[in-house]
C-alpha cells in the first residue's frame, strides 16, 4: 500500500499558540487527502478533505478558522490547529485515497498535548 | 443514520487462542466493508476490504467474513500473538458518486489484549 508519513509524530505546546501538521504521501500523488481527529477509545472522525490546489471541505462542526488546511502539491497536506486550547489535545491522522478511490491508507498520527 | 456497531468493546485473550471479532452495519447503499488494526498512538493500517459479492477474505492468521443480507461482518484471529494486542475498526463504505472519506462510517473498534 502507499506509504503516508505524518510529521511530527507527537507535540505538546502552550495554550494559544499554533501547531502545524504535515502529511506526506511518499510515494503516491494525492489530488486528496483527508484529515480525522481521534480522542481516547473512540472512532476516527472525519474533520475534512483537503483538496490539492482549492480550498479544503470540512465537515459540519469543524471551524475552518482554527483548523487551516493547506494543500500546496500533490504529496504535501498541512493542518495547523491555530490558538490551540487544551480540548484541542487529540491524536490527528491523515490519510490518502487510492486511485480506485476505495481505498484509504493512514499515516502515523501526531499525538497534540495543549498545556 | 448510517451507523457501524462493534462488539466487544473490549477484549482479552491468552497468547495462542482463537478470538472472534463482531460488526453490525446500517450504511447504505453498501459499497465495502473494511477491517483496520490500530497499534496505540498509531494510524490504522488495513487488514481486509471486502465488496458486497464477497462472503470471506484472508489476510494470514486474520479472516474477516461478511453477511450483505443481515450487515454483519466478523473479524477472526487464529493463534493469536502478543502483537496482535491493538484497536480493530471496521469502517463500511457507502456507495456515493463522489467517493472518498465522506461515504466512511468507523465503528468505534474492539480493543484486544493478548496476555502471555
Amino acid at each position: 500500500g502507499a506509504v503516508v508519513s505524518q510529521h511530527p509524530s507527537w507535540v505538546i505546546c502552550k495554550s494559544g499558540t499554533s501547531v502545524k501538521i504535515e502529511c506526506r504521501s511518499l510515494d503516491f500523488q494525492a489530488t486528496t487527502m483527508f484529515w480525522y481527529r481521534q480522542f481516547p477509545k473512540q472512532s476516527l472522525m472525519l474533520m475534512a478533505t483537503s483538496n490539492e490546489g482549492s480550498k479544503a471541505t470540512y465537515e459540519q462542526g469543524v471551524e475552518k478558522d482554527k483548523f487551516l488546511i493547506n494543500h500546496a502539491s500533490l504529496t504535501l497536506s498541512t493542518l495547523t490547529v491555530t490558538s490551540a486550547h487544551p480540548e484541542d489535545s487529540s491524536f490527528y491522522i491523515c490519510s490518502i485515497a487510492a486511485p480506485s478511490y476505495n481505498e484509504q491508507f493512514f499515516g502515523p498520527g501526531t499525538r497534540l498535548t495543549v498545556l | 443514520k448510517n451507523q457501524v456497531e462493534q462488539s466487544p468493546q473490549s477484549l482479552i485473550i491468552l497468547e495462542g487462542k482463537n478470538c472472534t471479532l463482531q460488526c453490525n452495519y446500517t450504511v447504505s447503499p453498501f459499497s465495502n466493508l473494511r477491517w483496520y488494526k490500530q497499534d496505540t498512538g498509531r494510524g490504522p493500517v488495513s487488514l481486509t476490504i471486502m465488496t458486497f459479492s464477497e462472503n470471506t477474505k484472508s489476510n494470514g492468521r486474520y479472516t474477516a467474513t461478511l453477511d450483505a443480507d443481515t450487515k454483519q461482518s466478523s473479524l477472526h484471529i487464529t493463534a493469536s500473538q502478543l502483537s496482535d494486542s491493538a484497536s480493530y475498526i471496521c469502517v463500511v463504505s457507502a456507495v456515493y458518486s463522489g467517493g472518498g472519506a465522506d461515504g466512511l462510517t468507523f465503528g468505534k473498534g474492539t480493543h484486544l489484549i493478548i496476555q502471555p
